[in-house]
């Protein structure tokens, strides 16, 4: 089965600080894509960041970067320099294969901002 | 990036009536749409499948006769909800991927929040 874990319901950081937000999957695929959205207050999914599983190097967007553990089938986020507008519900994402149309949510994290 | 839009953002309607909610991508062609549903603090659950000029694919567990999908256009999927009740209130969202392919990044529209009364 393919599945998103996110273990941490809710997290909170200090402004221009640092956080890492943990997300692990489950999938005996070999070929596979990986995705952080955002979505913040206003309900609009945004696309933080995406990893494919045939790149070892970890992929970077700005502040925003992940660790991508292939083997232990790990993908945290880390957010440098958090700003009050990254508060949002952090979802982590799968999509295995070719035309495979399911893309798998994890339960998401809140991330709150604090001044 | 690219720019998906829904129509209405917003919806209430009377227990027994139908809702349409439309979704469009505004700068590029989809030939393949997605749906999917959002409870309160909870995680995006996939619904169903749109495909210009074919068929919706469904989940399982999600009514097709219940949730009609119409991709007429390769810019336009529309979501009917027939004989809403109050349990069909939630948060539905749609998404394009620029490319046709899932494994593409999907955009993702507004979302439309519905409240059956």
């Amino acid at each position: 089965a393919q599945t998103v874990t996110q273990s941490q319901p809710e997290m909170s950081v200090q402004e221009a600080e640092t956080v890492t937000l943990s997300c692990t999957y489950d999938t005996s695929e070999n070929n596979y894509y990986l995705f952080w959205y955002k979505q913040p207050p206003s309900r609009q999914m945004i696309l933080v960041i995406r990893q494919e599983a045939y790149k070892q190097q970890n992929a970077t967007e700005n502040r925003f970067s992940v660790n991508f553990q292939k083997a232990a089938k790990s993908f945290s986020l880390k957010i440098s320099d958090s700003q009050l507008g990254d508060t949002a519900m952090y979802f982590c994402a799968f999509i295995w294969g070719y035309n495979n149309n399911d893309m798998r949510f994890g339960a998401g994290t809140r991330l709150t901002v604090k001044p | 990036g690219a720019v998906v839009s829904q129509h209405p953002s917003w919806v209430i309607c009377k227990s027994g009536t139908s809702v349409k909610i439309e979704c469009r991508s505004l700068d590029f062609q989809a030939t393949t749409m997605f749906w999917y549903r959002q409870f309160p603090k909870q995680s995006l659950m996939l619904m169903a499948t749109s495909n210009e000029g074919s068929k919706a694919t469904y989940e399982q567990g999600v009514e097709k006769d219940k949730f009609l999908i119409n991709h007429a256009s390769l810019t336009l999927s529309t979501l009917t909800v027939t004989s809403a009740h109050p349990e069909d209130s939630s948060f539905y969202i749609c998404s394009a991927p620029t490319s046709g392919t899932s494994t593409d990044t999907q955009y993702f529209g507004p979302g439309t929040r519905l409240t059956v009364l």
